[in-house]
């Protein structure tokens, strides 16, 4: 069975810029969370979508939008780009809703350069 | 808010010398607990997850612990394979939608 999928691998931007990041979770898996990792720290969790609705949000700027789709895959858009945005970001798929006892199990992540 | 802590920071390891990495938590009401290994430039793959205090778990080399207050991930007789960072997270109840992790123990094994 294929695992979490993210697209494009790796992206270079320019700042002010905007990208779109996309995620397809684990089949039968409908809810999908994204985090941002800084290199020498843990993930940062930024969305959590389940049944295309936002179910929880981190201390990130407006900047920073998500959606979801009817197939549960899931895209991240980050709007006029700072050199701070550079990071791995990672897609989580989970099968139920956090609340109950589920694993968020990662995709490969996107390596995002912003220069 | 949810505070995870984990030491050391690297780990240094001879080949077949087993050690403990550590992880303190802070939580309202852990869900749980959960354990992952990164490579770099990769996702992190999942390897444990563990519910309430004086559960533990085992996969090949590794054994995890929990308490109320910190998790142990022990390494039995290391090969360099192991290499990796081993990130600890927590869901707790208050924000069980997300998970707060820990910066990650670097553990390095020579042969």
């Amino acid at each position: 069975d294929a695992g979490v999928t993210q697209s494009p691998t790796h992206l270079i931007k320019t700042r002010g810029q905007h990208v779109t990041l996309r995620c397809s979770p684990i089949s039968g898996h409908k809810s999908v969370s994204w985090y941002q990792q800084v290199l020498g720290q843990g993930p940062q969790f930024i969305f959590q979508y389940y049944e295309k609705e936002e179910r929880g949000r981190g201390n990130f700027p407006d900047r920073f939008s998500a959606r979801q789709f009817p197939n549960y895959s899931s895209e991240l858009n980050v709007n006029a780009l700072l050199l701070g945005d550079s990071a791995l970001y990672l897609c989580a798929s989970s099968f139920v809703v956090a609340g109950s006892k589920d694993t968020q199990y990662f995709g490969p992540g996107t390596r995002l350069t912003v220069l | 808010e949810d505070q995870v802590t984990q030491s050391p920071e690297a780990l240094r390891l001879q080949e077949g010398e087993s050690s403990s990495l550590n992880c303190s938590y802070t939580v309202s009401g852990l869900r749980g607990l959960f354990w992952y290994r990164q490579d770099p430039g990769k996702g992190p793959e999942f390897l444990f997850t563990l519910y309430s205090a004086g559960e533990e778990k085992e996969k090949e080399r590794l054994k995890a612990t929990l308490t109320k207050k910190e998790s142990f991930l022990h390494i039995t007789a290391p090969k360099p394979e192991d290499s990796a960072t081993y990130l600890c997270a927590v869901q707790g109840g208050a924000n069980d939608y997300k998970l707060s992790f820990g910066a990650g123990t670097t553990v390095t094994v020579r042969a």
